[in-house]
This record gives structure tokens, C-alpha cells and sequence, in this order.
């Protein structure tokens, strides 16, 4: 069965603190990953998207990872702002079913002034 | 405003009640799905449109639900009798194949509370 596991459920940080978010996924055969931000009540917003040969994307304050052989990713921001207060989804796309997302339950992230 | 559009945005019924949900896609995409989220859950997939044809529906789908896409541009989905379990998000999603990775850019959801 394709899944996608996420930790930890929630964490708080303090504002101006760093924090990661971690992924593991069973999804095969495996096309890309993607790391979605969704703000309470609102549809989730793409972040990164990475396939099989990226090991790191970039998107201003949020960095995410993969590890294609271990099937692992991780999110990492940096300098957290009151705004990044979301939950995150990990979001893995299998190969030849590219319309089927397998989604995780997501990361709830929590930034305290 | 050219993202993905739903309407309505939160939607109190009664149990045993019919209800409609409208998603209007980005025009130049001809791919639209229908998802349901749960608090604290991600979304889970119900079915997919190809232009105007229902590709794929989930077993999640039961025979009250029934969604359209009439002329391959809104979409509807339709709940008949409901149930106080159909409470959900209702997220609605679209996307167009360019040449690589195909990115769903979601709507902002309809919120069903069955009373």
C-alpha cells in the first residue's frame, strides 16, 4: 500500500527559531514529492516539488530534502515568521499515475511571537 | 483572481438532506479532482475528470455521492441523503500536463457540517 508518514504531528516554535519536518514514504514506483502549506480553512499551497534526481529545493525560507533510496524527505525552515503557522503536507506521486496523490497527514506548526 | 474557485465556502445542512458543491477550475487546466480532508487528516482522493470525462472514482464514493463535469470546464459534486460522517473539508483541485510535472493548485475548500 502506497503511504506517506509524517512527523512530528505538531510542533510550536518560537518566532525567529529554525525547525524541520520530516517524511517517509512507501509510494512505488515513485515519480516526485512535494511539500504542501495549508493555512487553517484554506486549500494547500505547493511549496517544492522534487523528483527522483533532485536532492534539495529551495523556496525562500523553506528548504526541503530527498532521499530517494531511503525514501525519506524532509522540510526545513529557517528564521520561522508568525505567518509560517500552517500545517505542512507531504504530497508523493506514483510513477505512471501521476493524477493520484498520496498524501500525508500533515505537520501542524505553530509560531509563537 | 485566476486560481481555483469553490463554491460555497461553508455549507450547515441537516441530515438526510441534498447538497451541491460548485468548483471552477483554472480555465487552461483540463484536469479536475474532488477531495475530502478531515480535521487533522490529509486529503483523501474521490475522483479525477479528464476535460469532461470521469476517469477514476474512489471506493470512498458511494452511490450517494455523484460528481460532473458537464462541458470539461465547472465541476460539481453532489451529496444525496447526507450523513453526519459526510462533516469534511471539501477541497477541489486542477491541473494541466506542460511538459513535466503536473502540479495540482487546489481551491479553498467547502466546509460541510451535517447537523
Amino acid at each position: 500500500k502506497n503511504q506517506v508518514e509524517q512527523s512530528p504531528q505538531s510542533l510550536i516554535i518560537l518566532e525567529g527559531k529554525n525547525c524541520t519536518l520530516q517524511c517517509n514514504y512507501t509510494v512505488s514506483p515513485f515519480s516526485n514529492l512535494r511539500w504542501y502549506k495549508q493555512d487553517t480553512g484554506r486549500g494547500p499551497v505547493s511549496l517544492t516539488i522534487m523528483t527522483f534526481s533532485e536532492n534539495t529545493k529551495s523556496n525562500g525560507r523553506y528548504t526541503a530534502t530527498l532521499d530517494a533510496d531511503t525514501k525519506q524527505s524532509s522540510l526545513h525552515i529557517t528564521a520561522s515568521q508568525l505567518s509560517d503557522s500552517a500545517s505542512y503536507i507531504c504530497v508523493v506521486t506514483q510513477r505512471y499515475n501521476d493524477y493520484k496523490l498520496s498524501f500525508g497527514a500533515g505537520t501542524t506548526v505553530t509560531v509563537r511571537a | 483572481d485566476t486560481g481555483v474557485s469553490q463554491d460555497p465556502r461553508h455549507k450547515i445542512t441537516k441530515r438526510g438532506q441534498n447538497v451541491t458543491f460548485r468548483c471552477d477550475p483554472i480555465s487552461e487546466h483540463n484536469r479536475l479532482y474532488w477531495y475530502r480532508q478531515t480535521l487533522g487528516q490529509g486529503p483523501e482522493f474521490l475522483t479525477y475528470f479528464q476535460n469532461e470525462a470521469q476517469l477514476e472514482k474512489s471506493r470512498l464514493l458511494s452511490d450517494r455521492f455523484s460528481a460532473e463535469r458537464p462541458k470539461g470546464s465547472f465541476s460539481t459534486l453532489e451529496i444525496q441523503r447526507t450523513e453526519q460522517g459526510d462533516s469534511a473539508m471539501y477541497l477541489c483541485a486542477s491541473s494541466g500536463l506542460a511538459g513535466g510535472t503536473d502540479t495540482q493548485y487546489f481551491g479553498p475548500g467547502t466546509r460541510l457540517t451535517v447537523l
